[in-house]
């Protein structure tokens, strides 16, 4: 079966270092989702591309975050500084045009920033 | 906006016991629904989904139909098992509400006892 493969698997950082979190789509897949996952909040939607374009950031803190698709084989989410209340499971999730077949979703990044 | 409202957790049931977890939803355009499970640190697998009205989505055992008259989509089982136990998500996609992505419910984790 096709996957989406996300990396790091786990992530342990110290307060205000920069993390870079990575995630390979599926091949064919033109919209990519950035999730962001808590046991206070539940599955946050932090930002989407389709076709490489960023369509919504807007549930991304924009000082310290930012997300990008250098190619179509690759998307990014980068914090810069990292703070504690980062500490989350991150996933990165593919499917093709709005969704109405549903999205793949990778196995997540656990990050921990101490 | 678009909202998944889903039975609160934990549930906890005997094997072989018949399994309801109840999910309505509101939505702005015509939907969408799905059924996501997650497994102890893993990512979110789809499990069924149904594109509208009356379509009865199925897996693995699993079922939930799409009542539009009622907005809901409820997961059912007929006879559980230990490796049942996991968190389940209801979602919807509603991209002709105008955005995309998945609007998740808080999720509903089932614990199945031997």
């Amino acid at each position: 079966d096709a996957r989406v493969t996300q990396t790091p698997r786990d992530k342990v950082t110290e307060m205000g270092q920069e993390v870079t979190m990575r995630c390979q789509p599926i091949l064919g897949h033109n919209t990519v989702f950035w999730y962001r996952q808590t046991m206070m909040q539940g599955l946050e939607l932090l930002a989407y591309f389709r076709n490489r374009a960023p369509l919504d950031d807007s549930g991304m803190p924009k000082d310290r975050f930012s997300a990008e698709m250098p190619d179509a084989t690759l998307a990014t989410l980068k914090i810069q500084p990292s703070e504690p209340r980062d500490s989350a499971v991150y996933f990165c999730a593919s499917g093709r045009g709005q969704g109405r077949d549903g999205y793949t979703f990778g196995s997540g990044t656990r990050l921990t920033v101490v | 906006g678009d909202s998944v409202t889903q039975m609160e957790g934990p549930v906890t049931l005997s094997e072989e016991a018949f399994l309801t977890i109840n999910c309505t939803y509101t939505a702005t355009g015509y939907p969408s629904l799905f059924w996501y499970v997650q497994y102890p640190g893993e990512g979110l697998q789809l499990l069924l989904k149904a594109t509208k009205a009356d379509d009865k989505g199925s897996n693995k055992g699993f079922e939930a139909t799409y009542r539009k008259e009622t907005t809901s989509f409820h997961l059912e089982k007929g006879s559980v098992q230990v490796s049942d136990s996991a968190v389940y998500f209801c979602a919807l996609s509603d991209s002709g509400g105008g955005a995309d992505g998945l609007t998740f419910g808080k999720g509903t984790h089932l614990i199945i006892q031997p």
